[in-house]
């Protein structure tokens, strides 16, 4: 079945970019989702089809992807943008990533 | 409002059977596939399963198929998951999402609060 890695965390300082990957096999032929959870929360959309945001979300939040890697970026980024992330495709069938920590210091 | 909310989750002992329901609100439901995703105690998400919007197709993680059924009641605007012959590995919160998809892409636009299944004795 198919898989998609992230690292399990990522540091960034508060005003900096924060770059979160997600890997997987031909992954750029694939549509790319992500969701932010915080602690205690639901899964929140911030960026689907790779690169679209959902009405309501910053745009400080971008994605990309290509070859085997997609990519979350957060620019300028704020604490409150502090939580896990979540890549997700699909290849037949609904696949998440195992999520990555962003912790802002 | 647009929501959706679970609702059944709870302890139950290993072999056990518990159903799981998630209702909607704000949209017309019928029109959309729904998904249970689950997240177990300070893991990661797993989608679970999903449904076709009149409930004619429906698709199971491997590690649930032949345990788990997923339904729906479209007049009730209300999804279901029973879930049998429960394992230790099912405790989780389990979440009710809604889908969206076309051109090659699926993704969950609406996350209902969840709940919480333990399994254990």
């Amino acid at each position: 079945s198919y898989e998609v890695t992230q690292p399990p965390s990522v540091s960034v300082s508060p005003g900096q970019t924060a770059s979160i990957t997600c890997s997987g096999d031909k992954l750029g032929d694939k549509y790319v989702s992500w969701y932010q959870q915080k602690p205690g929360q639901s899964p929140v959309l911030v960026i689907y089809q790779d690169n679209k945001r959902p009405s309501g979300i910053p745009e400080r939040f971008s994605g990309s992807n290509s070859g085997n890697t997609a990519t979350l970026t957060i620019s300028g980024t704020q604490a409150m943008d502090e939580a896990d992330y979540y890549c997700q495709a699909w290849d037949s069938r609904v696949v998440f990533g195992g999520g990555t920590k962003l912790t802002v210091l | 409002e647009v929501q959706l909310v679970e609702s059944g989750g709870g302890l139950v002992q290993p072999g056990g059977s518990l159903r799981l329901s998630c209702t909607a609100s704000g949209f017309t439901f019928s029109t959309y596939w729904m998904t249970w995703v689950r997240q177990a105690p300070g893991k990661g998400l797993e989608w679970v399963a999903n449904i076709k919007e009149d409930g004619s197709e429906r698709y199971y993680v491997d590690s649930v198929e032949g345990r788990f059924t997923i339904s729906r009641d479209n007049a009730k605007n209300s999804l279901y998951l029973q879930m049998n012959s429960l394992r230790a590995e099912d405790t989780a919160v389990y979440y009710c999402a809604r889908d969206l998809y076309g051109s090659g892409s699926w993704y969950f636009d609406l996350w209902g609060r969840g709940t919480l299944v333990t399994v254990s004795s």
